[in-house]
């Protein structure tokens, strides 16, 4: 099992579709998981972390399952300019160590 | 205005030519870290480091290498390029928020460079 899997997607929705981004990661003592996004072309930068007890950023939720070691992102209302490469993003070590490890990236297109 | 610079943002080179990418940040940020992002592969990790004269192997460290001399700066060393290094690069900082064992997360990205070894 890769230690960080994403779907590659792409996903294509229309405008004000709610979507669903899962992530699956292999060391089960990863300590901190993240959402970074990344448009065409550019650096990626963090959307949101994600915390044990989930939490939610405007139209976008972050939940994590320690369990099943998946976290996912959920974005509702989909706006155009929320096309981008979502990353899912796990710290498969301690604090302290910091090696972050990324996914490959899911791929999101929202159509008009 | 925080943030990571590197240089050069795009640049040419033939196999064997020594080059130097240059990473500065003015964050007072302790970690910096550089990344490769090649097609289907996503995001690797080419070493990081924790502080100043502390640096790190990531994931692909074959073939560079790195100092941290200065808190603010992370150059990243290809002493004989190939081919294969042909790729976009990104230098990274982060404060991490290590006080009390918390960490932030938030990587702060530079914009990139783009490498070609001919």
């Amino acid at each position: 099992r890769k230690e960080v899997e994403q779907d590659p997607g792409p996903f294509n929705v229309p405008e004000g579709a709610t979507v669903a981004f899962n992530c699956t990661y292999s060391n089960s003592a990863s300590q901190s998981f993240f959402w970074y996004r990344q448009d065409c072309r550019k650096e990626p930068k963090l959307l949101m972390s994600v915390y044990s007890s989930g939490n939610e950023d405007g139209r976008f939720t972050a939940q994590l399952n320690r369990a099943s070691q998946y976290i996912s992102l959920l974005i509702r209302d989909s706006k155009l300019s929320d096309s981008a490469t979502y990353l899912c993003v796990v710290n498969p070590r301690r604090a302290g160590s910091y090696q972050l490890t990324f996914g490959k990236g899911t791929k999101l297109s929202v159509i008009p | 205005e925080a943030q990571v610079t590197q240089n050069p943002r795009y640049l040419i080179t033939v196999t064997g030519k020594k080059l130097t990418v240059t990473c500065s940040q003015n964050m007072n940020h302790e970690y910096m870290s550089w990344y490769r992002q090649d097609p289907g592969l996503g995001l690797r990790q080419i070493y990081y480091s924790m502080n100043v004269e502390v640096t790190d192997k990531g994931d692909v460290p074959e073939g560079y290498k790195v100092s941290r001399k200065e808190k603010r700066n992370f150059p990243l060393i290809l002493e004989s390029p190939s081919p294969n290094q042909t790729s976009l690069y990104f230098c990274a900082s982060s404060s991490l928020g290590l006080a009390g064992g918390s960490n932030t997360g938030e990587l702060f990205f530079g914009e990139g460079s783009r490498l070609t070894v001919l």
